[in-house]
């Protein structure tokens, strides 16, 4: 059974930059697409970018400026970081895995938890 | 990025069917072909209902079905559970059909 753990700072201070890692148990990160999705308090959820077992990216347009998402396929574990934070960074994170092997279309099927990074000073 | 509309809140009594719309545009959703549901209670992450628009994952009970007219698709529940109060997304592609677009969000109430 694959099981994702959010993993990281649950405060951040405005300006700096947030760091996550994604730790992946019970299956290999590869052949999959691995995504970051946030949601601030009371909101919907914001999808901010997906990294295939490769290492190739894509990131949304709103965070697409601040986001790098990473992966060490050694420790099973990929990561957020965004630049330059602010209040409105603040929500809870999720990372999950795309539902078929080698394709990002038809959903993501497991989540972590989730963790919640407050951004403030 | 533009948003897939949803209304804010339906409500059902048990035993009864529901239905949540999600629309999108022309314009900003391409072919809106790979669309998915998700259902998130409160506190908890989001968990996969349907892909591929009618699709469902294993262990996903039946009650729940998916369909798609244009650029609306449609989340049903039929035999409303009070365990199906819940917060539900769809989800869909941009006009790239690269980047994830979210829904605004359904509050199901089952009274």
């Amino acid at each position: 059974q694959v099981r994702l753990q959010e993993s990281g700072p649950g405060l951040v201070k405005p300006s700096e930059t947030l760091s996550l890692n994604c730790t992946v148990s019970g299956d290999s990160i590869s052949g999959y697409y691995w995504s970051w999705i946030r949601q601030p308090p009371g909101k919907s959820l914001e999808w901010i970018g997906y990294i295939y077992y490769s290492g190739g990216t894509n990131y949304g347009p709103s965070l697409e400026r601040r986001v790098t998402i990473s992966l060490d396929t050694s420790k099973n574990q990929f990561s957020l970081s965004i630049q330059s934070v602010t209040a409105a960074d603040t929500a809870v994170y999720f990372c999950a895995r795309h539902l078929l092997p080698q394709n990002y279309y038809y959903g993501m099927d497991v989540w972590g938890q989730g963790t919640t990074v407050t951004v403030s000073s | 990025q533009s948003a897939l509309t949803q209304p804010a809140s339906v409500s059902g009594s048990p035993g009864q069917s529901i239905t949540i719309s999600c629309t999108g545009t022309s314009g900003d959703f391409g072919t809106f072909r790979y669309v998915s549901w998700y259902q998130q209670h409160p506190g908890k992450a989001p968990k996969l209902l349907i892909y591929d628009v009618t699709k469902r994952p294993s262990g996903v009970s039946n009650r729940f079905s998916g369909s798609k007219s244009g650029y609306t698709a449609s989340l049903t529940i039929s035999g409303l559970q009070a365990e199906d109060e819940a917060d539900y997304y769809c989800s869909s592609y941009t006009i790239t059909d690269t980047d994830v677009v979210f829904g605004g969000g359904t509050k199901l109430t089952v009274l």
